[in-house]
């Protein structure tokens, strides 16, 4: 079956600019979970959803947001981009309600750069 | 608060040497662990996982760990690495909310 499909690869943008990630899960898989991953921090958790409705937050400031829809796909969203939020996004779903606690399936990213 | 440290930043080996890449956890709840590797410009894949049960867990690509409860320890471990072992690799534990907190990463690196 298909995995997990992450949408667009690569995107360069502007600081003050705002954008859209789009996720796809697994066929089956409720959960959709988003981290953000950058050589400084590493893997930081931003956000989980499961069943349309947002379940968990991370630490991020409001700029940061995203919503999940009723066949599960996943979109997040960076307003008023910042230097700083130049990453790779990832996204990974996991079935049920369980979140990570049995493991999650990852895509393969989104490279985002600000500049 | 949950959290994970991997005590190597980088582990260089030669070509069929054995490897270990080290792991300690702190956790309050039921400990569920994990190995991802991450190859560049891609996601992390799962290389295996403790949940319960047997403390010896085998994953894919000659992968093995030993989850140490009185050591707080999740060693990963192969016999005999290869080239294509080549990567980064995150150790990660389950934290109270079910989502997964991730070590630093250890940049694993085969040498011919």
């Amino acid at each position: 079956k298909a995995g997990v499909t992450q949408t667009p690869r690569y995107l360069i943008k502007t600081r003050g600019q705002q954008v859209t990630l789009s996720c796809s899960p697994i066929s089956g898989h409720r959960s959709v979970s988003w981290y953000q991953q950058t050589p400084g921090q590493g893997l930081q958790f931003l956000f989980e959803y499961f069943s349309e409705t947002q379940r968990n937050k991370g630490n991020f400031p409001g700029r940061f947001s995203g919503r999940q829809f009723s066949n599960s796909r996943s979109e997040m969203n960076v307003s008023t981009l910042e230097l700083g939020d130049s990453a790779l996004y990832l996204c990974a779903s996991s079935f049920g309600g369980t979140g990570g606690s049995y493991g999650y399936t990852f895509g393969s990213g989104t490279r985002l750069t600000v500049v | 608060a949950q959290s994970v440290t991997q005590l190597d930043s980088q582990v260089p080996v030669f070509e069929e040497a054995p490897v270990e890449l080290r792991c300690n956890y702190s956790s309050s709840v039921s400990v569920y662990l994990f190995w991802y590797v991450q190859y560049p410009n891609q996601g992390l894949q799962l290389l295996l996982k403790y949940l319960s049960g047997s403390t010896l867990v085998k994953g894919i690509n000659g992968f093995e760990a030993e989850f140490n409860k009185s050591q707080t320890s999740f060693h990963l471990r192969k016999p005999s690495v290869h080239i294509s072992d080549t990567a980064e690799y995150f150790c990660a534990v389950n934290d109270d909310t079910d989502k997964l907190i991730f070590g630093t990463g250890t940049r694993l690196q085969v040498f011919p």
